[in-house]
């Protein structure tokens, strides 16, 4: 089956950086790129998916890139903010949905 | 939209009794998703379904779960008997067709099995 890493497990930057958070994956018939950012107390929500026939996706301040040749996928976050603090999980899918294991993202103001 | 609903919120257990934690989808999602989510083994899918068929329960650990789903509108997930190491938030989730699509989680269970 799929194994998904990712890294770093805290990050914590200051407002205004951007924080960079990478996966990586196993089966090379996975497709399906989703991040779900979780805050504190809270259900995992979508932010951003890719899928392998594309290699870069942004929306406003959150951009992934997938490199489907390295089986490696990141999470870029620009200006960050303090509301951006929250745990976030990428997963990889080609038959079964595997999340990594989670990024602890603080962002002091 | 009601979202992706679950019940109860929170259970609190004694080791042995029966738990059955329920699920509505949202309206017109024909896949759902049971996940458990614990600080040690992060989030893992317990069991997919689409179209009320049992896909994948290759994450259900052992025999003691088992999941159902009557109707489109409606899962169980059952743990019986319940054991200590079962405490986990359970997670619901659903998604407009399989697993290449957004998954819409609910609230979860906090379950806890004393």
């Amino acid at each position: 089956g799929e194994n998904v890493e990712q890294h770093p497990s805290t990050l914590s930057v200051q407002e205004g950086d951007s924080a960079v958070i990478k996966c990586t994956y196993s089966d090379s018939a996975s497709n399906y790129f989703p991040w779900y950012k979780q805050e504190l107390g809270k259900r995992p929500q979508l932010i951003i998916d890719i899928r392998s026939n594309v290699g870069e996706k942004k929306d406003q301040r959150i951009a992934v890139t997938l490199n489907k040749t390295a089986k490696h996928f990141s999470l870029h976050i620009t200006e960050t903010q303090p509301e951006d603090s929250a745990v976030y999980f990428c997963a990889a899918t080609p038959n079964d949905m595997r999340f990594g294991a989670g990024t602890r993202l603080t962002v002091k103001p | 939209d009601a979202g992706v609903i679950q019940s109860p919120r929170h259970e609190v257990t004694e080791m042995g009794q029966e738990v059955t934690l329920r699920c509505k989808p949202i309206s017109g999602h024909n896949s759902l998703f049971w996940y458990r989510q614990t600080m040690m083994r992060g989030l893992e899918l317990l069991i997919y379904f689409n179209n009320n068929v049992p896909i994948d329960d290759s994450g259900m650990p052992e025999d003691r779960f088992s999941a159902k789903m009557p109707n489109a509108s409606f899962s169980t997930l059952k743990i019986q008997p319940s054991e200590p190491r079962d405490s986990a938030v359970y997670f619901c989730a659903s998604s407009l067709s399989g697993r290449y699509n957004e998954q819409f989680f609910g609230p979860g269970t906090r379950l806890t099995v004393l």
